[in-house]
């Protein structure tokens, strides 16, 4: 069975300051991985996705994420936070078909300090 | 178009009333979804419709009902909710079932509040 997990609920950094979260997977397969953000009240827009192609992966907004089979993970980095930066992300898993097309971390709040 | 649209954004209702929830995608994606998020939570699949034929009911209450009229229409049809259900309804659209190659696109959701 897939799962994900975010290491870190919460992440506070400094405008100008470089972005770290962590994401944990684990899967029977090969998995697909993405990176979701929301910014309040909105809808989940699609960061980034490993596909099985290259491990290191680059997004919009200068997000970008790297698939380390070896240690089952996929951190999601950005060298510089902006203050449009703060938001939710969710790190997501997807093996196959079904139940198993999506399976969501809980999570983790971006805030960007000024 | 790479969007998928939701209508109404916001929805206040009655625990007596129906309403409905639309959601539109012209991508040409086969496989269309709604999900449940309350505040702080991570979405939690509901229903999904693999060419226009429901798949997967994740255990969902009869209150919630969908429809899938179209290959770019997804409605869902709601009547004698709890306050608990209030809730973002979010729907998203996939290329196929499984999302894995593609992900999924999501709409920017529906904030229902049942009083």
């Amino acid at each position: 069975a897939q799962s994900v997990t975010q290491l870190d609920s919460h992440v506070s950094v400094s405008e100008g300051t470089p972005v770290l979260l962590r994401c944990n997977y684990s899967s029977s397969y090969s998995p697909s991985l993405f990176w979701y953000v929301q910014h309040p009240n909105k809808g989940l827009q699609l960061l980034l996705k490993y596909t099985s192609a290259a491990t290191l992966v680059k997004g919009i907004n200068g997000f970008e994420a790297e698939f380390k089979k070896s240690e089952t993970s996929f951190h999601l980095t950005k060298p510089s936070a902006h203050m449009s930066d703060a938001a939710e992300y969710f790190c997501v898993v997807s093996e196959g078909t079904g139940r198993r097309a999506l399976t969501f971390g809980s999570g983790t709040r971006l805030q960007v300090q000024p | 178009d790479t969007e998928v649209t939701q209508t109404p954004k916001h929805l206040v209702m009655g625990m007596t009333n129906k309403k409905s929830l639309k959601c539109e995608q012209h991508m040409g994606h086969r496989a269309m979804y709604w999900y449940k998020q309350k505040a702080k939570k991570p979405p939690e699949l509901m229903f999904v419709y693999s060419y226009e034929k429901l798949s997967i009911n994740e255990s969902v209450p009869s209150r919630f009902s969908p429809e899938c009229p179209n290959s770019s229409l997804l409605n869902l049809h709601l009547h004698a909710l709890q306050p608990e259900d209030s809730a973002l309804y979010l729907c998203a659209s996939s290329q196929e079932v499984s999302g894995r190659a593609y992900g999924y696109t999501f709409g920017s959701g529906t904030r229902l509040t049942v009083v």
